[in-house]
């Protein structure tokens, strides 16, 4: 069974763009969270998707954005780009009835110039 | 919010040797406490994980200890190899409202020496 997939794996802004990361979880899946991981604050927690809907939101702003779709498949936006939004973005899928269990993609490292 | 602290930071060992990381929490409702490796490059990767029902867990050389009192759950690995070499995270599950999360800790970085 294929693992999670993100893409791209590297990405390279500059500041005030934005920019769009996708993520195909595990075959049956249909849950998707996010994660931003940084040096200073660890892995912070963005947002869950399930069945197309958002059902869980972190302390993130409002440029930080997702959507699932309904192949479950996610994406994720960030809008105005800051030089703070340079971090490791992590996709997790979670198996049915076994939500807490979180399984990762390698990440999409964005640089923010 | 939930504040969720690992001890220590960082750990070095000798291979062969046992190490143990400790994680506390302070979300009292926190019913599930996971243990993930995060290898160079790589996402986190579940390796162990415990029910509040149950105090202790055991997979081969991985165990986990749970005690809801103090509100502190540890990882132990025994018979250390280089290819434990990683960081570790504790993730207790916190609840905010009906909803959900895990909250993951700062990371521990194990280093095995030969």
């Amino acid at each position: 069974k294929a693992g999670v997939t993100q893409t791209p794996r590297y990405l390279i802004k500059t500041r005030g763009q934005q920019v769009t990361l996708s993520c195909s979880p595990i075959s049956g899946h249909r849950s998707v969270s996010w994660y931003q991981q940084t040096p200073g604050q660890g892995l912070q927690f963005l947002f869950e998707y399930f069945s197309e809907t958002q059902r869980n939101k972190g302390n993130f702003p409002g440029r930080f954005s997702g959507r699932q779709f309904s192949n479950s498949r996610s994406e994720m936006n960030v809008s105005t780009l800051e030089l703070g939004d340079s971090a490791l973005y992590l996709c997790a899928s979670s198996p049915p009835g076994g939500g807490e269990k979180l399984f990762f993609g390698s990440g999409t490292q964005l640089s923010v110039l | 919010g939930e504040n969720v602290e690992q001890h220590p930071s960082t750990l070095s060992v000798q291979e062969g040797d046992s190490a143990v990381i400790k994680c506390t929490y302070s979300d009292s409702a926190s019913n599930y406490f996971p243990w993930y490796k995060q290898e160079l490059g790589k996402g986190p990767q579940l390796i162990i994980d415990i029910r509040s029902n149950v105090g202790e867990k055991k997979d081969q050389r991985i165990a986990v200890t749970l005690n809801k009192t103090a509100k502190h759950f540890s990882l132990h690995i025994t018979e250390t190899q280089p290819e434990d070499s990683a960081v570790y995270f504790c993730a207790p599950l916190t609840l905010t409202g009906t909803a959900s999360k895990l909250t993951f800790g700062t990371g521990t970085r194990l280093q095995v020496t030969l």
